[in-house]
């Protein structure tokens, strides 16, 4: 069982630099989830999706933008890195909003030097 | 204004103690979720426990339980018989209800270190 997957688990960019952190789901969870981890801190939401098509900001959104064209997939886009984006991200599904656990994916490390 | 508040930064055990961690939280919805979740050095997010806000009996999951304190808002996870592998991050969050898309908010965490 896969669960969440992302790719890449690592990765350096340079300042202004862009790139798109892969997610994807295999258990048909309709609700998906973007966190960032910096150190010694906690997760904090930066965009997530109650559907195919629907999408919304979290607490932390600026400088990324997300897309739901598909039930398994939620790929986050940084565009124009800057040294603050460097951080730990995760992504996170559940099957519905409300009684059950999140599950999350093993998380991307990503550098802007 | 921050919705859930871990008030230990870092916490120590002797091992095969119990310890408590503590977690408070700020909703004004009646219906929502608390979660634990434990982060090993390796980084992965590991779910401990659950207590939905309308349960009456506190959640226990092996040596893992959650002291349930509806009027104080509080929702501290007690750790039994603590165990060297229990050296982690921990993390209480909450998810309110539907309409805000379910989304799971974290408090800053509490670092347990259990000596042996």
């Amino acid at each position: 069982n896969a669960g969440v997957t992302q790719t890449p688990k690592f990765r350096i960019l340079k300042i202004g630099q862009s790139m798109t952190l892969q997610c994807t789901q295999d258990m048909n969870h309709n609700y998906m989830y973007w966190y960032r981890q910096d150190p010694g801190m906690g997760l904090k939401l930066i965009y997530y999706s109650v559907g195919a098509g629907i999408t919304d900001k979290g607490e932390v959104p600026n400088g990324y933008n997300v897309s739901r064209s598909t039930t398994e997939d939620f790929p986050l886009r940084l565009e124009l890195a800057a040294p603050s984006q460097t951080s730990v991200y995760f992504c996170a599904s559940s099957r519905t909003g409300m009684n059950e656990k999140l599950f999350f994916g093993s998380g991307t490390q990503l550098s802007v030097l | 204004a921050q919705k859930i508040t871990q008030t230990q930064p870092g916490m120590f055990v002797q091992e095969k103690e119990a310890v408590t961690l503590d977690c408070t939280y700020d909703t004004s919805d009646q219906s929502y979720g608390l979660f634990w979740y434990k982060q090993p050095s390796s980084g992965e997010m590991i779910f401990l426990i659950y207590q939905g806000s309308y349960d009456e009996q506190n959640a226990t999951e092996g040596r893992y339980s959650l002291n349930f304190q509806k009027a104080r808002k509080s929702a501290n996870l007690v750790i039994s018989a603590s165990q060297l592998g229990d050296s982690a991050m921990y993390f209480c969050a909450m998810r309110e209800g539907n309409n805000q898309g379910g989304k799971l908010i974290f408090g800053q965490g509490t670092e347990l270190s259990v000596k042996p």
